[in-house]
């Protein structure tokens, strides 16, 4: 069965730093890999996802992640932070049994950004 | 083009009472998903409707849960009787292509619900 491990379940940036979020993701078969963010009172938003194309995926608002399989990660990357990244963030992988697409997900990673 | 809408955005109910939340999909959207998180735990999925079938229904809690789709359009998720555990938010998403694998679900803005 799948699972999806995010380490962190808050980190903090200054505004300019390396924005790094962690996924690790357990399956079986290869997967299929989602980021989705979450701001204030609002819905879930794709940001990127893997679907065994290239390894490095690139996203909305400068975040890219790379898939690496034999580190099973899939870890969110974005190399200047800014204020309006302060949000939460899931990791998900599509689990595939029965033939159909529900999402895993993580317990999401909650950014902030300070000045 | 209008995104996954859901109603209400807010609902506050008494233990015991009984809540209808509704969804309305992207159009043209076969498949609909319901998910739920708990607070503090991870979004969790619920069930699956293709069109107005009901294609996986692994994730409902128990049967006071009860989640219905209209001729394949709009879906509710009826609460009855409610009990405090079952206070979260609930999301809504939708997808276009049945057996996609890996393709994008198109989440709402969720419910926000609380049990007391």
């Amino acid at each position: 069965a799948q699972s999806v491990t995010q380490l962190g379940s808050h980190v903090s940036v200054s505004e300019g730093a390396l924005v790094l979020l962690r996924c690790n993701y357990s399956s079986s078969v290869p997967p299929y890999l989602f980021w989705y963010v979450q701001y204030p009172n609002q819905g879930l938003q794709l940001l990127l996802k893997y679907t065994s194309a290239a390894t490095l995926v690139k996203g909305i608002n400068g975040f890219e992640a790379e898939f690496k399989k034999s580190e099973t990660s899939f870890h969110l990357t974005k190399p200047s932070a800014h204020m309006s990244d302060a949000a939460e963030y899931f990791c998900a992988v599509s689990d595939l049994s029965g033939g159909y697409n529900k999402l895993i997900f993580g317990a999401g990673t909650r950014l902030a950004v300070h000045p | 083009e209008a995104g996954v809408t859901q109603f209400p955005s807010h609902s506050v109910i008494e233990k015991g009472q009984t809540v209808t939340l509704r969804c309305d999909p992207i159009s043209g959207h076969d498949n609909l998903y319901w998910y739920r998180r708990v607070m503090g735990k991870e979004i969790k999925f619920l069930l699956h409707f293709v069109k107005e079938s009901k294609q996986d229904e692994s994730g409902m809690p128990n049967n006071r849960f009860l989640a219905e789709r209209t001729g394949g359009t709009y879906s509710t998720l009826k609460v009855q009787p409610a009990e405090l555990e079952d206070s979260g938010v609930y999301f809504c998403a939708s997808s276009q292509e049945i057996g996609g694998f890996g393709e994008t679900q198109y989440f709402g803005p969720g419910t926000r619900l609380l049990v007391l």
